[in-house]
């Protein structure tokens, strides 16, 4: 199976840089995912790590490390709008292509 | 068209009803899914669909039945559901391997069994 751990909730000020951390177990990693959700809306796509290294989108990062089964989501330049919960998924090739596993979420709170 | 469209938004049913949620997308992508999402939880995976076959049951309750018209349409059944079985459901679809898979998600049927 896979475990995934993130931390449950997070507070940061409107301008401010804050890492949303996720560790994971898994025996045959292939993914990860970060989706973002707003209270009562669907979760959109946010990025995708397969290798090693950072992604960076805009004001959105994330960082993959495989042998430490390991990621974070970097957020700068806090907004107000991104209060929401933060989900860690992983793909694990044992389980096949389709079936992503989700961490229990953290949910950001930004205060002015 | 970026868009997974589910319906209803908000149902609400007694536990000897039949109703069905619908979900549909014109992405062209060849998986779709249903997930079940309760408060403050992370979505969990009910079924997958793949090329119009059920490729994936997570161990889901019989009173769930899913069924995928074709490629575009995905349905979920519901009967003698319980009140714990009161939840958001989430439709998804995304394309097959080689692409990365990211799912897209519709925007739920919040379900309410009383």
């Amino acid at each position: 199976g896979q475990n995934i751990d993130q931390p449950t909730e997070m507070t940061a000020t409107e301008g401010a840089i804050v890492q949303i951390n996720c560790t994971y177990q898994t025996s045959g990693f292939n993914g990860l995912f970060w989706y973002q959700q707003h209270a009562g809306e669907a979760p959109t796509f946010l990025s995708y790590n397969v290798l090693d290294g950072l992604e960076e989108k805009g004001r959105f990062s994330s960082f993959l490390s495989r042998s430490k089964g390991y990621s974070y989501l970097l957020l700068k330049e806090l907004q107000m709008k991104d209060s929401a919960s933060y989900l860690c998924a992983v793909r694990d090739e044992n389980t096949g292509f389709q079936k992503l596993v989700f961490g229990t979420g953290t949910r950001l709170l930004v205060s002015p | 068209d970026t868009e997974v469209t589910q319906t209803p938004k908000h149902l609400v049913m007694g536990m000897t009803n039949k109703k069905s949620l619908k979900c549909e997308q014109h992405m062209g992508h060849r998986a779709m899914y249903w997930y079940k999402q309760k408060a403050k939880k992370p979505p969990e995976l009910m079924f997958v669909y793949s090329y119009e076959k059920l490729s994936i049951n997570e161990s889901v309750p019989s009173r769930f039945s899913p069924e995928c018209p074709n490629s575009s349409l995905l349905n979920l059944h519901l009967h003698a559901l319980q009140p714990e079985d009161s939840a958001l459901y989430l439709c998804a679809s995304s394309q097959e391997a080689p692409g990365t898979g990211e799912l897209f998600f519709g925007e739920g049927s919040r379900l309410t069994v009383l």
